[in-house]
């Protein structure tokens, strides 16, 4: 089955530093991805849905790379700030059936 | 108004005990999801259901029972708690490509 490796588990960066986070995945058929933040003692969060045609998605203060060929997701927090201090998962689905979780990161931004 | 909510949010259960962890949605959602977090290992899949009246095992079932009565309510039932146990449970709801998660419970077993 799926499999899905998130890197690093912990990152600390300055306020305005980038944070760069990666997932790798085996399953070529997996067609969703998903990014997820967790605050300390609170539920998940849904960052960004992405799907399998789009390689570049850009949120609010972040960007998501998909690369398939290298089974790749990256989730990258620019000019990061305290309040995107927490947890960050990666998840992959292949539709309907539950999500494949990386074993997260955890965020810290100092001022 | 929260769309996948759980109860209770903090259990004491002693070893060998009966403990059943409770999740309603409003969402609507034919889908149906119980996960476990534990550090180092992120979230894991220990039951789901694609509707009322069906369950089915996820990645880490052993210890664990699931009850779907209704589009609505989906239940976790550990009969017999051990101490492996403790952790903290999400609930989740979705369809097809989306899933949204309650606030968890924290539970521990003695």
């Amino acid at each position: 089955g799926e499999q899905v490796e998130q890197r690093p588990p912990h990152l600390s960066v300055r306020e305005g530093d980038s944070a760069f986070i990666t997932c790798t995945y085996t399953d070529p058929n997996s067609y969703y991805f998903f990014w997820y933040k967790q605050e300390p003692g609170a539920s998940l969060q849904l960052l960004m849905k992405v799907f399998s045609s789009t390689e570049i998605n850009e949120g609010q203060g972040f960007t998501v790379l998909l690369n398939k060929k290298d089974k790749r997701l990256s989730l990258n927090l620019t000019a990061a700030h305290p309040g995107d201090s927490a947890a960050y998962f990666c998840a992959v689905g292949q539709g309907g059936r539950a999500l494949i979780f990386g074993t997260g990161t955890t965020v810290s931004v100092s001022p | 108004e929260a769309a996948v909510t759980q109860s209770p949010r903090n259990k004491v259960a002693v070893t060998g005990g009966k403990v059943t962890l409770s999740c309603n949605q409003t969402n609507n959602h034919n889908n149906m999801y119980w996960y476990r977090q534990d550090t180092g290992h992120g979230l894991r899949l220990i039951h789901y259901s694609y509707g009322a009246g069906s369950t089915e095992k996820g990645d880490i079932p052993d210890g664990y029972k699931a009850s779907r009565p209704s589009q609505e309510n989906f239940s976790l039932i550990l009969e017999l708690a051990t101490p492996s146990q403790t952790s903290v449970y999400f609930c989740a709801s979705g369809d097809a490509d989306e899933q949204y998660f309650g606030p968890g419970t924290r539970l521990t077993v003695l």
